[in-house]
């Protein structure tokens, strides 16, 4: 159980393009999504959070109109990088609490490179 | 605000040897501390977690890991280790239900010597 996928595991794209990064609770609600960044050889850093039906929480620094989060449904939530240049270049992990969790464990998800040509 | 330190940014262990990877923390309120375990290229694997009750807890893959409220402390165990455990392993904490937002720390890559 506590599954999290995360669509596309990787992708390559040119200077001042879009990208949309999926992720989903796959056999659990999460009314909460977390989204964090994080650099080669360095921790993760959350990004912002998630909440189903919403406008996310971001932490102080990370630009809410270049990182759009949209949380739709109690099972996805999505985050575009907008005109993504190669400083975005990153690795991306979504986490999800269980709704039905207590004690607000996070479940990971195996996370999205993204390279920015 | 809370903070979590891993004392140790790397720690190369002779397999089948015993394993301890230091954390500790600071905050001013009771907080729920992880451990994570993240192999190459992959997102955050729950390896164990200690919410209240026993300071002991174990976890998957044979680990474990004691809470020591004194010392502020939550290091990570294993007695025997294997190849398969070489990864990076995060600390982290939260102030728990209804504040679910994870600090964590740097980091501790394990690399076990065959």
């Amino acid at each position: 159980g506590a599954v999290v996928s995360q669509h596309p595991s990787w992708v390559i794209c040119k200077s001042g393009t879009s990208v949309k990064i999926e992720c989903r609770s796959l056999d659990f609600q999460a009314t909460t999504m977390f989204w964090y960044r994080q650099f080669p050889k360095q921790s993760l850093m959350l990004m912002a959070t998630s909440n189903e039906g919403s406008k996310a929480t971001y932490e102080q620094g990370v630009e809410k109109d270049k990182f759009l989060i949209n949380h739709a449904s109690l099972t996805l939530s999505t985050l575009t990088v907008t005109s993504a240049h190669p400083e975005d270049s990153s690795f991306y992990i979504c986490s999800a609490r269980d709704r039905s969790d207590n004690w607000g464990t996070q479940y990971f998800g195996p996370g999205t490179r993204l390279l920015v040509l | 605000a809370q903070s979590v330190t891993q004392l140790d940014s790397q720690v190369p262990v002779f397999e089948e040897a015993p394993v301890e990877l230091r954390c500790n923390y600071s905050s001013s309120v009771s907080v729920y501390l992880f451990w994570y375990v993240q192999y190459p290229n992959q997102g955050l694997q729950l390896l164990l977690k200690y919410l209240s009750g026993s300071t002991l807890v174990k976890g998957i893959n044979g680990f474990e890991a004691e809470f020591n409220k004194s010392q502020t402390s939550f290091h990570l165990r294993k007695p025997s280790v294997h190849i398969s455990d070489t990864a990076e392993y995060f600390c982290a904490v939260s102030r728990g239900f209804g504040n679910e937002k994870l600090t964590f720390g740097t980091g501790t890559r394990l690399t076990i010597i065959p």
